[in-house]
């Protein structure tokens, strides 16, 4: 099994532009995060699903974050406008619901904002 | 609310020696405390679990509800530790909270 998978692994954009990440969970994981990592620190949660519902977005900057998991599969984390203090690595990760379960992660996205 | 914190962002320490990597952390309730470890390149994976009490890669972590603790202690480091280590903690819906990590080097 491929686990979660993310793309783009790299992007590069200019401050002002719109950028877009994907996310493949792992099939049959119900529960999906994203994460921003800056560097030298933990990840921090963004947004946390519960199949299509968007369950904890209190972390989310939602003046130019969106996030959307249409269907309970697969989701999308946009940006738009894209800051210089964007830049860093988005994370996805996924489990099942429940207790003592673990989250497994992707490969991330490393967004640089010039 | 939930908060973990690993004072140390660095650690070094030689092969052979005693590695205990520090977490603690902040919940009202009954926690489910994880380790996760980074290897360069490769992508954040679970090492171990508190309600496993498993030992993993010579790894272990007692959780210490008096003391709010989660430390990660292995007697013997070996070269192939070396990563970044975050401790975890998961609260009573499914929020995963992350501490900054702590850098962990094994010198030969």
């Amino acid at each position: 099994e491929a686990g979660v998978v993310q793309s783009p692994r790299y992007k590069i954009i200019e401050k002002k532009q719109p950028v877009a990440f994907w996310c493949n969970p792992i099939s049959g994981h119900n529960t999906l995060y994203w994460y921003l990592q800056n560097l030298g620190q933990g990840p921090e949660l963004l947004i946390r699903y519960e199949n299509e519902e968007a369950v904890d977005d209190s972390q989310l900057p939602k003046d130019r974050f969106s996030a959307e998991r249409l269907k309970g599969v697969d989701s999308t984390l946009k940006i738009q406008p894209a800051e210089l203090g964007d830049s860093a690595v988005y994370l996805c990760a996924s489990s099942l619901e429940g207790k003592a379960t673990e989250a497994f992660f992707g490969q991330g996205t490393r967004l640089t904002v010039v | 609310a939930q908060r973990v914190t690993q004072p140390e962002k660095l650690l070094s320490v030689f092969k052979g020696a005693p590695v205990e990597l520090k977490c603690n952390y902040s919940y009202s309730g009954s926690p489910e405390l994880f380790w996760y470890v980074q290897y360069s390149r490769q992508r954040l994976q679970l090492l171990l679990r508190h309600i496993s009490r498993e030992s993993i890669k010579g790894f272990t972590a007692d959780l210490n509800k008096g003391e709010t603790s989660f430390h990660l202690k292995k007697p013997f480091a070996q070269e192939e530790d070396s990563a970044m280590y975050y401790c975890a903690l998961r609260g009573g819906a499914q929020k995963l909270v992350f501490g900054q990590g702590t850098r962990l080097t094994i010198n030969p």
